[in-house]
Order: C-alpha cells, then sequence, then structure tokens
C-alpha cells in the first residue's frame, strides 16, 4: 500500500527554522516526484516546488524560490521542506504529494495521486 | 505564468448536477491536461478527475471532466448530488516548465 506520512505538527517562532518530512512507503521512492503544496487558514492549493529522488532535480515556483528548500534523502525514502527563517506568513498546512508515474510505459503524467495527511506549521511570537 | 479561476461557490439540491468551470487566464485550455481534486473538510485532497477527462478507479461515474477550447475552460461535472460530495474541488494543469498551478478552488454546497 502507497503511503506519504508526514512529520508531526510544529509551533514555531519568528526567525527560527523547520524541517518538516514526508516519508514514502509500498513504492519505489526514486522512480516519482514528490512535491510540496501549501494551504494557509481558509484559503486554497499552492504548488511550492518538486523533487526527483533518484538525482534530486528540483523544480521550484516562482513564488516560492529563495523562501524555501526541497531536499529528499533516498537511503530513508523521505523527502523534506525547511526554512531559514520563519515568518507568521508561513503559518499553514504543508502538504507532500506524489506525481503519478505509469510504470509500466515510463509515462509521467502531471498530476498528483497520493497526498500525506498534511503537517500544520504555526509560527507565532 | 497562468492562473486558473473557478466559481468560489455552487449550491445545488441532492439529486441534481452542479458544474464547476476552471477557465485559464492565458495560453490554451487545451495545451496541458487538466486535473480536479476534491478536498472534503479537515481531510487531504483526492483526485477525482485527471487528464481532461479520465478518472481513477473508485471515483464513480457521476463525476465527469471536459474543456472546452471556445471559452478556454476546463469543467467539472457531478450529477445525481450526494451529501458526501460536499466539499472543496480544485482544478490543476502545468506548463511545459513542470510548474503546476492550482486553480482557485470551489466550494460545493449540497442543500
Amino acid at each position: 500500500e502507497v503511503q506519504l506520512v508526514q512529520s508531526g505538527a510544529e509551533v514555531k517562532k519568528p526567525g527560527e527554522s523547520l524541517k518538516i518530512s514526508c516519508k514514502g512507503s509500498g513504492y519505489s521512492f526514486t522512480s516519482y516526484w514528490i512535491g510540496w503544496v501549501r494551504q494557509m487558514p481558509g484559503k486554497g492549493l499552492e504548488w511550492m516546488g518538486i523533487i526527483y529522488p533518484g538525482d534530486s532535480d528540483t523544480r521550484y515556483s516562482p513564488s516560492f524560490q529563495g523562501q524555501v528548500t526541497i531536499s529528499a534523502d533516498k537511503s530513508i525514502s523521505t523527502a523534506y521542506l525547511q526554512w531559514s527563517s520563519l515568518k507568521a506568513s508561513d503559518t499553514a498546512m504543508y502538504y507532500c504529494v506524489r506525481r503519478y508515474y505509469d510504470i509500466l510505459t515510463g509515462y509521467y503524467p502531471y498530476y498528483f495521486d497520493y497526498w500525506g495527511q498534511g503537517t500544520l506549521v504555526t509560527v507565532s511570537s | 505564468n497562468f492562473m486558473l479561476t473557478q466559481p468560489h461557490s455552487v449550491s445545488e439540491s441532492p439529486g441534481k448536477t452542479v458544474t464547476i468551470s476552471c477557465t485559464r487566464s492565458s495560453g490554451s485550455i487545451a495545451s496541458n491536461y487538466v486535473q480536479w481534486y476534491q478536498q472534503r473538510p479537515g481531510s487531504s485532497p483526492t483526485t477525482v478527475i485527471y487528464e481532461d477527462n479520465q478518472r481513477p478507479s473508485g471515483v464513480p461515474d457521476r463525476f465527469s471532466g471536459s474543456i472546452d477550447s471556445s471559452s478556454n475552460s476546463a469543467s467539472l461535472t457531478i450529477s445525481g448530488l450526494k451529501t458526501e460530495d460536499e466539499a472543496d474541488y480544485y482544478c490543476q494543469s502545468y506548463d511545459s516548465s513542470n510548474v503546476y498551478v492550482f486553480g482557485t478552488g470551489t466550494k460545493v454546497t449540497v442543500l
């Protein structure tokens, strides 16, 4: 069974750093792109970026480039999203997502077939 | 980059049909596939339509997707509305640089 299990909720102060995680299981972690999606309180979904754990190729949304860092450790099938200096406006739910891959044809459609349960990040002084 | 604009909310009675639009601001809607995600309150989103009109296994055929080049928009239609369909729905597409775009989201209320 495919699962994306994210780390638990975090409460941080402005200026602090943070790294949240997303562990994949039940599939070949290095063969699927893993992305991150932000959802601010009461708001819609925003795509942040995506990484291919096989070679760490990473793409960022222009809105999030330079604001966060996406990484992966394929040895433990885990992707990460990190901030060096949090702001109150980073308060949100963060989801990791898996981009679908047709393993039989080698086709990578541009949609997300599995979502993590979400990590709530609260930044408040 | 482009934007995907959806109506803020739609509402309809059980058993009726509702259609949600998703209008692309620039570039052709037909140039990149459109997906639709359902997000029930307090839950992670799930896919109900991918590649314009394909349903993942387990999604009932009450859900259907289409695109209309004349209005440069995609649509999600839910027929035979059920109370369990009450949720937020988001369209999603992408560009050639592997940049993904979500729509603004639509709240579906089943009266």
